[in-house]
């Protein structure tokens, strides 16, 4: 079964600054691909980046990068020089190979202050 | 290109009432997906569609709940009778073929609230 944590209900921090979310997840496949949503108030799920299980390269979108670590199972988001639209709430999802569904994690609900 | 829609945006019922949610994806989304977000959790698929066929409903209560996708393009999400645990947010999407690893296109969801 595919299981995704993520440990931090509640971030904070302030415009500009470089802020890291963590997720952990569990899955006994060997090819899989994990992504992070972000949700604001509106509720419409936004993807912010993907990373592919098979690649070792860190996924990097702009101001959004990931610290994929196969091994530990962990696939944290690195959001850098962060802005006040970055408010939101941010779900890490996994998918393996061969089903199509999403399996999300609880969420962090991140706040950046001016 | 438009988004995925979705209507109504708020819903509010009694117990064991009846509610419908409509969904219409992105033109030529072939797969359509409806996840319930209960508050404090991540959301949880209930039901896929590939075309006007079901890929994936194990976790959709099928005693209270259904859901059609006619003709392969919006769908109907149903609830009939409504308990109060089924207050949460009810979001659609849709991506182009279903494959892995790709987008998934969110519309804002309908909020429902069982008193």
């Amino acid at each position: 079964a595919q299981t995704v944590t993520q440990s931090q209900p509640e971030m904070s921090v302030q415009e500009a600054e470089t802020v890291t979310l963590s997720c952990t997840y569990d899955t006994s496949e060997n090819n899989y691909y994990l992504f992070w949503y972000k949700q604001p108030p509106s509720r419409q799920m936004i993807l912010v980046i993907r990373q592919e299980a098979y690649k070792q390269q860190n996924a990097t979108e702009n101001r959004f990068s990931v610290n994929f670590q196969k091994a530990a199972k962990s696939f944290s988001l690195k959001i850098s020089d962060s802005q006040l639209g970055d408010t939101a709430m941010y779900f890490c999802a996994s998918q393996i190979q061969g089903a199509q569904k999403l399996v999300f994690g609880q969420g962090t609900r991140l706040t950046i202050n001016p | 290109e438009a988004g995925v829609a979705q209507s109504p945006r708020y819903k509010i019922i009694e117990k064991r009432q009846s509610v419908a949610f409509w969904c219409n994806p992105i033109s030529g989304h072939a797969t359509l997906y409806w996840y319930q977000q209960i508050l404090g959790q991540g959301p949880k698929l209930l039901i896929q569609f590939q075309n006007n066929g079901v890929v994936d409903d194990s976790q959709l209560p099928k005693d209270r709940f259904s859901a059609e996708r006619l003709k392969g393009v919006d769908s109907t999400l149903k609830i009939q009778p409504a308990k109060l645990e089924d207050s949460a947010v009810y979001l659609c999407a849709s991506s182009r073929r279903g494959g892995r690893n790709e987008k998934l296109f969110f519309g804002s969801g309908t909020q429902l609230s069982v008193l």
